[in-house]
């Protein structure tokens, strides 16, 4: 089945540094990718949506200079959280919707980033 | 925008009760998705509905659409200790592209 690779896993950063998340799709092209962010015992909010090739589309509220979304090929979206600040300490999981009529979305395995 | 609520925020149970989880929408869904996710872990797809009034079973696991594209449900038979999770539903709106948003999720806990 459709396999999302999602590195780091979890990283620590000191505030006012940036941080990279990568989101691969291994055995399939993903022209879409959804980045959440979800905070302890919370559901998942959209951020924002990559789209291969132009510019990410960004939900009401997120900052699109402080979340820079990259989705350079068909198989590699990035997130990079900019001036990191202890209160963008979250889980960010990316997700590419499935192909077929019954596979879901498949999601990533999550970045837990702490900003100290 | 659109949200989705679902009740109850928090169950527990004794193994081989019985569980349910209902999910409500402001808006009408084109369809309606379930994940569980692990304490830890990401969200893993269960299934998805699409017709109005649409039932699906998975095993121990009943799946419901509600006729007017709204609600949905899912229902645990005989709960067993590997069902711990929280369980969310997802839609897109009809005429929403496939941008799913999520339900606030039901946590099941599950003793023995």
């Amino acid at each position: 089945g459709a396999v999302v690779s999602q590195h780091p896993s979890r990283v620590i950063c000191k505030s006012g540094t940036s941080v990279k998340i990568e989101c691969r799709s291994l055995d399939f092209q993903a022209t879409t990718m959804f980045w959440y962010r979800q905070f302890p015992k919370q559901s998942l909010m959209l951020m924002a949506t990559s789209n291969e090739g132009s510019k990410a589309t960004y939900e009401q509220g997120v900052e699109k200079d402080k979340f820079l979304i990259n989705h350079a090929s068909l198989t590699l979206s990035t997130l990079t959280v900019t001036s990191a600040h202890p209160e963008d300490s979250s889980f960010y999981i990316c997700s590419a919707p499935g192909s077929g009529f019954n596979y879901g979305y498949t999601f990533g395995s999550g970045t837990r980033l702490t900003v100290v | 925008g659109q949200q989705v609520m679902q009740i109850p925020q928090y169950q527990h149970v004794q193994e081989g009760e019985d569980f349910t989880t209902y999910c409500n929408s402001s808006t009408t869904l084109s369809n309606i998705q379930w994940y569980k996710q692990r304490p830890g872990g990401h969200p893993v797809f269960l299934i998805q509905l699409v017709k109005s009034g649409e039932v699906k079973k998975q095993k121990r696991l009943t799946f419901q659409f509600g006729e007017a594209k709204k609600n949905s449900s899912l229902h645990i038979t005989a709960t067993q200790t590997t069902d711990v999770g929280t369980y969310f539903c997802a839609g897109t709106p009809t005429g929403g592209g496939n941008k799913l948003t999520f339900g606030t999720g039901t946590q099941l806990k599950v003793e023995l």
